[in-house]
């Protein structure tokens, strides 16, 4: 079975500072990576993907992740962050079932940024 | 505007009692899904369905159970066999095309239903 462990539970940086939200996976076939958002008391937005093809994959909000196969990670970076990037941070990968897509989660990274 | 709808936003349940939380999309998705968010846990997968009349149990299906009439609709209810219900419940949708999945697509995430127990 896949499994996503993300290193952080929380994560406080300063406004226009880099960050990095970690981002570990185990799975025995190919997968697909994700990172989504969560805005406090919402549903959950994606920000990227990663299917195939480049390795460095750019999504909304400045935001980029690399996937790494032989360190099986998938990390989520910002060069500059901004007081809106505040929020839960959910990376998942993707699990076929007969015909559905399950996305099994990672367990958050809540991300503060301090002015 | 397409997407998906979850009501209520906020519910009140008493001990001992059923309740059914309502998911409607019209992106036009085939695939339903339901999910459980705790602090700290992540999301964790209780039903989901593939198709019309249809569906399956997830990790956590105990004390739960779904309905797929229409392909618009995947009402969760909470049963009272489910020992701590107190959550946040959000309903995702994701397409596919024929028999295929499609492979790596976006999964659609309503605004999700807080569910206490007074």
């Amino acid at each position: 079975a896949q499994s996503v462990t993300q290193l952080d539970s929380q994560v406080p940086v300063f406004e226009e500072a880099p960050v990095e939200l970690r981002c570990n996976y185990s799975s025995s076939v190919s997968v697909y990576l994700f990172w989504y958002v969560q805005y406090p008391n919402q549903g959950l937005q994606l920000l990227l993907k990663y299917l195939s093809g480049s390795t460095l994959v750019k999504g909304i909000n400045g935001f980029e992740a690399e996937f790494n196969k032989s360190q099986t990670s998938f990390h989520l970076r910002k060069p500059s962050v901004h007081i809106s990037d505040t929020a839960e941070y959910f990376c998942a990968v993707s699990d076929h079932l007969q015909g559905a897509q399950k996305l099994v989660f990672g367990q958050g990274t809540r991300l503060t940024i301090n002015p | 505007d397409g997407g998906i709808t979850q009501s209520p936003k906020y519910l009140f349940r008493k001990e001992g009692q059923n309740v059914t939380l309502s998911c409607e999309q019209n992106l036009n998705h085939d695939a339903m899904y339901w999910y459980r968010q705790d602090p700290g846990q992540g999301l964790r997968l209780i039903y989901y369905s593939q198709i019309v009349n249809d569906f399956q149990k997830g990790d956590i299906a105990e004390g739960y159970s779904v309905s797929r009439e229409k392909k618009e609709s995947f009402p969760l209810t909470v049963t009272s066999a489910q020992k701590n219900p107190t959550a946040f419940y959000l309903c995702a949708s994701s397409p596919r095309i024929g028999n295929s999945p499609i492979v790596g697509g976006e999964a659609f995430f309503g605004q999700g239903t807080r569910l206490t127990v007074v």
